[in-house]
């Protein structure tokens, strides 16, 4: 089946710096990724969506110029949390769509804490 | 504006037995829906899709229906084992095209005593 994968699975930064977080669809190409940011016993909030080639689209209330996101091949996108304070500490989610059969496909999710 | 509840917020039931997960969307029209399952601090993992068209769908122990005209679907989990403890969210696809988006609900977070 296909899977996504996403690195790091769980990253501790300081306050003030940048961490990039990666999603790869590993046997599919997706010309779309989805980004989700999840709280303690909350549901999925979609933050943005990435096209392959193209600027994403930011969610109502998603600072873009804090939220990076780049889909730069049919296989990745990045996501860079620029400048992390505590409250960004949180479960980030990706997904990857697959442009054959439109199927979604979602990462194990990568556990950010900024102290 | 779509919106996706599922009641109750957290179960717990006895081993063996056999127990429904509710889920409620406030607009009746809908591309699909999906049943997910995560596991705490892991990511999801689909379990039943049931398309618009469609009035249930079964895996295994599972079974899914939807019922779009009264905006509602349940999730039905037979002889239930320890290993099914982990939240269910369900997630609805607005109508349009299998290219919408997936709107979640906040989940039931499921835990079967042995």
């Amino acid at each position: 089946g296909a899977v996504v994968s996403q690195h790091p699975s769980r990253v501790i930064c300081k306050s003030g710096t940048s961490v990039k977080i990666e999603c790869r669809s590993l046997d599919f190409q997706a010309t779309t990724m989805f980004w989700y940011r999840q709280f303690p016993k909350q549901s999925l909030m979609l933050m943005a969506t990435s096209n392959e080639g193209s600027k994403a689209t930011y969610e109502q209330g998603v600072e873009k110029d804090k939220f990076l996101i780049n889909h730069a091949s049919l296989t990745l996108s990045t996501l860079t949390v620029t400048s992390a304070h505590p409250e960004d500490s949180s479960f980030y989610i990706c997904s990857a769509r697959d442009y054959l059969s439109y199927e979604q496909y979602f990462g194990p999710g990568t556990r950010l804490t900024v102290t | 504006k779509q919106e996706v509840t599922q009641i109750p917020a957290a179960l717990s039931v006895p081993e063996g037995e056999n127990l429904v997960l509710n889920c409620s969307f406030t607009d009746s029209a809908i591309y699909n829906l999906q049943w997910f399952r995560q596991d705490p601090g892991k990511g999801l993992t689909s379990l039943l899709l049931i398309q618009s068209s469609q009035r249930e769908q079964t895996s295994g122990r599972l079974n899914a229906s939807l019922d779009k005209s009264s905006g509602r679907s349940t999730l039905y989990i037979a002889a239930s084992q320890p290993g099914d403890s982990a939240t269910y969210l369900c997630a609805v696809r607005p109508p349009g095209s299998s290219a919408s988006k997936i709107i979640f609900g906040s989940g039931t977070r499921l835990s079967i005593r042995p």
